[in-house]
Formats: structure tokens, C-alpha cells, sequence
């Protein structure tokens, strides 16, 4: 397994400002991904943190919005750009196994917008 | 689009009974599906992982049984203790244009074991 931490583990933010969030896996991975959990919803992928390149975002969510940067294969950010309510939600960094392609979670950043 | 339906969505069991959680999804051309475990307040935990190829994987007093061709997924736990106390999250892979094999997930079933 990795072991996977993130930076800040929650905050409270006003509108309008930007965030961005850390994560760090213990080793190398090819795959990061970053997903969302609004209150009461099931887990959404976000995009796709590619390293050396941009990211790959899923439909809904923009590069404006959402920019991530990955410069090696142990460390992603995630900035939540112009803050509004709607986007306070969990934002959890995910890596993938390249042989079994099974997916494991670091503790995810609450963020709340006021 | 694949949807992941998680039934129920809330439990309460007495401590030592064994219990079934359900999963469902509506396009069968998954990779794999994962079952995982999330705390509140923290992050999830994989549970287990069965691959499209297999029928059913163990761990512990953990079963998960897989029925690709129904669309149909299990989480079998026996004996069930105060610490199993958690909301289960079943997630399928799908081959994804954008992201490879991304996860779909469901919304979980929230369970309690009383002591």
C-alpha cells in the first residue's frame, strides 16, 4: 500500500479567496487523481494529475477552477481557485497501483467556505 | 454513465451478527470494484479489491463476492464488533477516456454496531 498524506487536513475559508491543497505519497506513482465528496454525496473524480503535463479534468470541472501541478511522482497540489460555499466539500488525493490498479486515499482536506 | 447504487444506506446491528452490504452498477464492462471504509473525519481505507475476473476475495472476517454479468457486488461481514462502525463505499473501475480506469462510486452505507 502508500502511504499518503495532505496538507492542510481542513480549513475555513472566505469567498472569494483561493486554497491549495498538498499531497505527498511515501513513493513513486505513476497515477494521482483528485477527488471531491460534497456533503451527503458519493466521491467525484475531479481530474487526473499527470506529471510533467497538465492535468486531465472530468467533465464539470475546468483547469481555471481546479489547477493542479504535479513536478514528480511523490507530490501533487490542488488550488480551489475563487471560492464560493458550494465548492466546501472533502477533497481527498487518491494513487493507483500500476500491477493490480487498486486505488488507495489520503485522509482528505475539509474545506469550508463562509 | 456508470451508476454505483449502494443498498442500505444506513444499518444498526447488534454487536456478533453478520451482515450484508449490496451494491449494484449498471454497465457491466467494469475492471475491477473496490470496497472501501471511511471513518468520519478521515480518509478511506481499501477493504478489498476484486478483479473482473474473479469471483470473490477474503480478508478476515471480510468477504466481498463479485457478479459481473448481474451487475451485482457483496460485502459479507462476520461477527461484527463496535469498531466495524463505519460507511462502506463500493467503487467500480471503468475504462475512462480522460482517466484510464477511473472510479465510479457509490454512496455508501452508513453502519452502526452497538455494543
Amino acid at each position: 500500500s502508500a502511504v499518503i498524506s495532505q496538507k492542510p487536513s481542513r480549513d475555513i475559508c472566505q469567498r472569494g479567496t483561493s486554497l491549495t491543497i498538498q499531497c505527498q505519497v511515501d513513493s513513486q506513482v505513476t497515477m494521482m487523481f483528485w477527488y471531491r465528496q460534497q456533503p451527503g454525496q458519493s466521491l467525484t473524480l475531479i481530474a487526473t494529475a499527470n506529471q510533467g503535463s497538465e492535468a486531465t479534468y472530468e467533465s464539470g470541472f475546468v483547469i481555471d477552477k481546479f489547477p493542479i501541478s504535479r513536478p514528480n511522482l511523490t507530490f501533487s497540489t490542488l488550488t480551489v481557485s475563487n471560492m464560493s460555499p458550494e465548492d466546501s466539500s472533502i477533497y481527498l488525493c487518491s494513487v493507483r497501483r500500476a500491477d493490480s490498479y487498486e486505488q488507495y486515499f489520503g485522509p482528505g482536506t475539509r474545506l469550508t467556505v463562509t | 454513465k456508470q451508476e454505483v447504487t449502494q443498498i442500505p444506506a444506513a444499518l444498526s446491528v447488534p454487536e456478533g451478527e453478520n451482515l450484508v452490504l449490496n451494491c449494484s452498477f449498471t454497465d457491466s464492462a467494469i475492471y475491477n470494484l473496490q470496497w472501501f471504509r471511511q471513518d468520519p473525519g478521515k480518509g478511506l481505507t481499501s477493504l478489498l479489491l476484486i478483479q473482473s475476473s474473479q469471483r470473490e476475495q477474503t480478508s478476515g472476517r471480510l468477504n466481498a463476492s463479485l457478479d459481473k454479468s448481474s451487475g451485482r457486488s457483496t460485502l459479507y461481514i462476520a461477527a461484527s464488533q463496535p469498531g466495524d462502525s463505519a460507511t462502506y463505499l463500493c467503487a467500480v473501475s471503468l475504462l475512462n477516456s480522460n482517466s484510464g480506469y477511473a472510479l465510479n462510486f457509490g454512496k455508501g452505507t452508513s453502519l452502526l454496531v452497538t455494543p
